[in-house]
């Protein structure tokens, strides 16, 4: 079974522009989250989705948002890029069924550089 | 607010020797708890996880128990090998939230 994909694997973004980011989950999870990864913050939680619907937000501004597809592939997007935005932005996939559920699987992360 | 913490942020140990990491948290609410490892240029790798109604479990290599009445989590790996070398992350989650909340990590270094 593959694992969660994550695309681009590298990008460097200007200042003010927007990035984009995609996310596959394993197949047959419906829980799609995000994560921001920092030296200086460590990993902190961005958003959570489940069947298409957001289900809980990190303290990030509203630059920061995502969504979720009906096939579970999720994107997120960061708009006016700021140069404190430059991190690794890790997505992250669940079953959300049964004692299984919990498990929270990573995938390789996007390396987001703003200039 | 609910954070997770560790105690030492580096550790080195010499090649076959046990480690043990530790890891403090603080929200009494939280019910699962998981240990990622991540190498250099890699996304965290699920290595074990426990639930709040028990104490200790096994994986191979590693153990992690559970003390709830100091807060207290930790990973011990035996035997280490030159593969264990990454920074070690402890996660908590609030049954009533649904995300993580991970310590800063600690970065094991395992010497020859």
């Amino acid at each position: 079974k593959a694992g969660v994909t994550q695309t681009p694997r590298y990008l460097i973004k200007t200042r003010g522009q927007q990035v984009t980011l995609s996310c596959s989950p394993i197949s047959g999870h419906r829980s799609v989250s995000w994560y921001q990864q920092t030296p200086g913050q460590g990993l902190q939680f961005l958003f959570e989705y489940f069947s298409e619907t957001q289900r809980n937000k990190g303290n990030f501004p509203g630059r920061f948002s995502g969504r979720q597809f009906s096939n579970s592939r999720s994107e997120m997007n960061v708009s006016t890029l700021e140069l404190g935005d430059s991190a690794l932005y890790l997505c992250a996939s669940r079953p959300s069924d049964g004692a299984s559920g919990n498990t929270i699987y990573f995938g390789e992360g996007s390396w987001l550089t703003v200039v | 607010g609910e954070s997770v913490g560790l105690h030492l942020p580096t550790l080195s140990v010499q090649e076959g020797d046990n480690s043990i990491i530790n890891c403090a948290y603080s929200n009494s609410a939280s019910d699962y708890f998981i240990w990622y490892k991540q190498e250099s240029g890699k996304g965290p790798q699920f290595i074990i996880d426990i639930r709040s109604n028990m104490d200790k479990r096994q994986g191979q290599r590693v153990t992690v128990l559970l003390n709830k009445t100091v807060k207290h989590l930790s990973l011990q790996i035996a035997a280490t090998q030159p593969g264990d070398s990454a920074v070690y992350f402890c996660a908590e989650r609030n049954q009533g939230a649904q995300k993580l909340v991970f310590g800063q990590g600690t970065r094991l270094t395992i010497n020859p």
